[in-house]
């Protein structure tokens, strides 16, 4: 299974609405990450966990809270959301390892529009 | 971190050899340089990788110059399935892990 999920697919939330986006692999990769994408730019980098732990935050607002539960699963809760929020949040993950053999994989990513 | 530069578009004939060039002059020695795909607004598609050896799979090559300051991704045959936007990666480690460090982009559209 070379596959990373995420769900939903498509989400909808108000600036005061608490919401979850979830992320899930089975390639027992120990590296796990949260992407933002906005219209025709490339992925910027927000969150990394590696082997469970938060290893980066690239100086993201509070409003987003990352949580990895266990080494298959990635969560990215969500609070008090801005419009400029908006995006397609892409999740990856990657065995974490040096050497040659750490491609990431990436999910499909769930579109998240806040009005 | 190093950064990428790449050119914003480019077009390839079908069945034509595409070549997509990438700066990367502050690379580090031990940092990878990756190559992705992102086709309307999926999940980016791994296509290679390498350190500073050329190399080749079934997708694509790629050419990693001695100084390792370019490199760049060339797709043989380009059908109308290649039509993405190619992304130049450099995999820094940070922080007790990687980053992958994304480039701008490169914008190809493989006309019929």
């Amino acid at each position: 299974d070379t596959e990373v999920t995420q769900t939903p697919k498509h989400l909808v939330m108000g600036m005061t609405n608490k919401k979850s986006l979830k992320c899930e692999q089975h390639m027992g990769h120990r590296a796990m990450y949260w992407y933002k994408q906005k219209a025709k730019k490339p992925p910027e980098l927000m969150f990394v966990y590696s082997y469970e732990k938060l290893s980066i935050n690239e100086s993201v607002p509070s409003r987003f809270s990352p949580e990895c539960p266990n080494s298959s699963l990635l969560n990215l809760h969500l609070h008090a959301l801005q419009p400029e929020d908006s995006a397609l949040y892409l999740c990856a993950s990657s065995q974490d390892r040096s050497g040659s053999y750490n491609e990431q994989f990436f999910g499909p990513g769930t579109r998240l529009t806040v009005l | 971190d190093a950064k990428t530069t790449q050119p914003t578009s480019m077009d390839c004939a079908e069945g034509r050899a595409a070549n997509l060039p990438c700066n990367h002059s502050t690379i580090s020695g031990n940092e990878y340089v990756y190559w992705y795909r992102q086709i309307h607004s999926q999940g980016p598609q791994y296509i290679i990788h390498g350190l500073k050896n050329n190399e080749t799979n079934e997708m694509a090559s790629l050419i990693i110059t001695e100084d390792r300051k370019s490199s760049t991704l060339i797709l043989p045959h380009a059908t109308l399935r290649d039509t993405a936007v190619y992304y130049c990666i450099v995999r820094a480690a940070t922080s007790g892990t990687y980053k992958y460090i994304f480039g701008t982009g490169t914008r190809l559209k493989v006309l019929a």
